[in-house]
């Protein structure tokens, strides 16, 4: 059974800072990794999606990394602005069909202060 | 692109009455949508899954009776919560899956369900 565990869960940085969330999951075998941000309140916003077959993704201040083998994927932020701050989430996706779950980790908290 | 819309926001019921929850993909056709139930604090619990023209599969321990799930058409899903109760005040969150960016998934905005 895939489990996917974030680290940590609370992380409270000043401006500016770069920074590394973590993401660990027990099966390798996925067809990918996707992170979301969560503002309290609200739905997920996708912010990067990793394929099996590649080793990481950037958009802007942010990079997402995957190791399939090792089962882990870090999200960088890079110079952290307090409009960064919210719940960020990665979940994996086993299979390639339709029915293809994600599972979720439980999130890491972001807070930045000015 | 890729936006998933959800009607309404926030909805506040009484018990015993019944709740529809749209979902629609906006800008692509959704081969499949989700429907996801999250508590304060947590993650996200997948309910069910639904492909268009087909009967969603739900989760373990999810009353399929209860949570009427109808993915009509390539762009729309609703969730109906029937007979609500107190303990089905939660958030509900849908999500999308099809279009040029099949791999992706997209999520609504959520709808915060109260039952008095």
């Amino acid at each position: 059974k895939q489990e996917v565990t974030q680290i940590p869960a609370a992380l409270s940085v000043p401006e500016g800072e770069n920074l590394v969330l973590n993401c660990s999951f027990t099966d390798s075998a996925i067809y990918n990794l996707q992170w979301f941000r969560q503002d309290p309140g609200k739905g997920l916003t996708s912010l990067l999606l990793i394929q099996s077959s590649q080793r990481e993704q950037t958009s802007g201040r942010l990079n997402a990394s995957l190791d399939k083998s090792s089962g882990r994927s870090t999200l960088y932020i890079a110079a952290s602005q307090p409009g960064d701050s919210a719940t960020y989430l990665c979940a994996v996706r086993r299979n390639y069909n339709q029915g293809g779950k994600l599972i979720f980790g439980q999130g890491t908290e972001l807070s930045v202060k000015p | 692109g890729a936006v998933v819309s959800q009607h309404p926001s926030w909805v506040i019921c009484k018990s015993g009455t019944s709740v529809k929850i749209e979902c629609r993909s906006l800008d692509f056709q959704a081969t499949t949508m989700f429907w996801y139930r999250q508590f304060p604090k947590q993650s996200l619990m997948l309910m069910a899954t639904s492909n268009e023209g087909s009967k969603a599969t739900y989760e373990q321990g999810v009353e399929k009776d209860k949570f009427l799930i109808n993915h009509a058409s390539l762009t729309l899903s609703t969730l109906t919560v029937t007979s609500a109760h107190p303990e089905d005040s939660s958030f509900y969150i849908c999500s999308a899956r099809g279009g040029a960016r099949y791999n992706e998934q997209f999520f609504g905005p959520g709808t915060r369900l109260t039952v008095l």
